[in-house]
């Protein structure tokens, strides 16, 4: 099964910040890569999928890139709801998810 | 728009089968594959499996052997079983739709697969 490695596991920052998280998968995935978004106490939702097409509705703010191995979410002009937890899920083979990037405010 | 709730018991005792039912409203279990996924008290996402092409299925291979998922297309609900609990099978467990999109690279067709429609998630403690 592909795991899926994601970094850091937490992050500080303040409102209006640039913030980046990676996963990485332990096999090439091509572009078959899904990024979620989960706010305390809440179900997780999509924000993007095939590693870069955000969803209708997911602010512009909210980017992704990568293919293959290595992949980021960015996010620019970090807002006081973006505070959340955010995992990758690969969607290859076996659908598994990263462990969480937490980003709390600094 | 559709909608999905799960029910089921909240506490279930050691060793016996944790049994899960995941409503569909406002959208047919004839279409699209249908996940479970589960989050353990402060931890992250775990899939556990998802059914596909109207009945078949995979599972998470950690869990496989004790899990077993399936669809009732005129109840219009899913299933999820998950046999000889443990304290560490206490969790959150969500139903989820998958959606797909199709795409072409060149004359090849690929699917793209996400989960875009998430239930609320419920609660499953095992305690005796």
């Amino acid at each position: 099964d592909v795991q899926m490695t994601q970094s850091p596991s937490s992050l500080s920052a303040s409102v209006g910040d640039r913030v980046t998280i990676t996963c990485r998968a332990s096999q090439p995935i091509s572009d078959f890569l899904n990024w979620y978004q989960q706010r305390p106490g809440k179900g997780p939702r999509l924000l993007i999928y095939a590693a870069s097409t955000l969803l209708p509705g997911v602010p512009a703010r909210f980017s992704g890139t990568g293919s293959g191995t290595d992949f980021t979410l960015t996010i620019s002009g970090l807002q006081s709801e973006d505070f959340a937890t955010y995992y990758c899920q690969e969607s290859s083979t076996s659908r598994s998810f990263g462990q969480g990037t937490k980003v709390e405010i600094k | 728009q559709v909608q999905l709730q799960e029910s089921g018991p909240g506490v279930v005792k050691p060793s016996e089968t944790l049994s899960l039912t995941c409503t569909v409203s406002g959208g047919s279990t004839s279409d699209h594959h249908w996940s479970w996924i589960r989050q353990s008290p402060g931890k992250g996402l775990e899939w556990i499996g998802y059914l596909y092409n109207g009945g078949s299925t995979d599972y998470n291979a950690s869990l496989k052997g004790r899990v077993t998922m399936s669809v009732d297309t005129a109840r219009n609900h899913f299933t999820l079983k998950l046999r000889s609990v443990t304290a560490a099978d206490t969790a959150v467990y969500f139903c989820a739709r998958e959606g797909v999109r199709l795409s072409y690279d060149g004359a090849d067709e690929v699917y793209y697969y996400y989960l875009d429609v998430w239930g609320k998630g419920t609660a499953v403690t095992v305690s005796s």
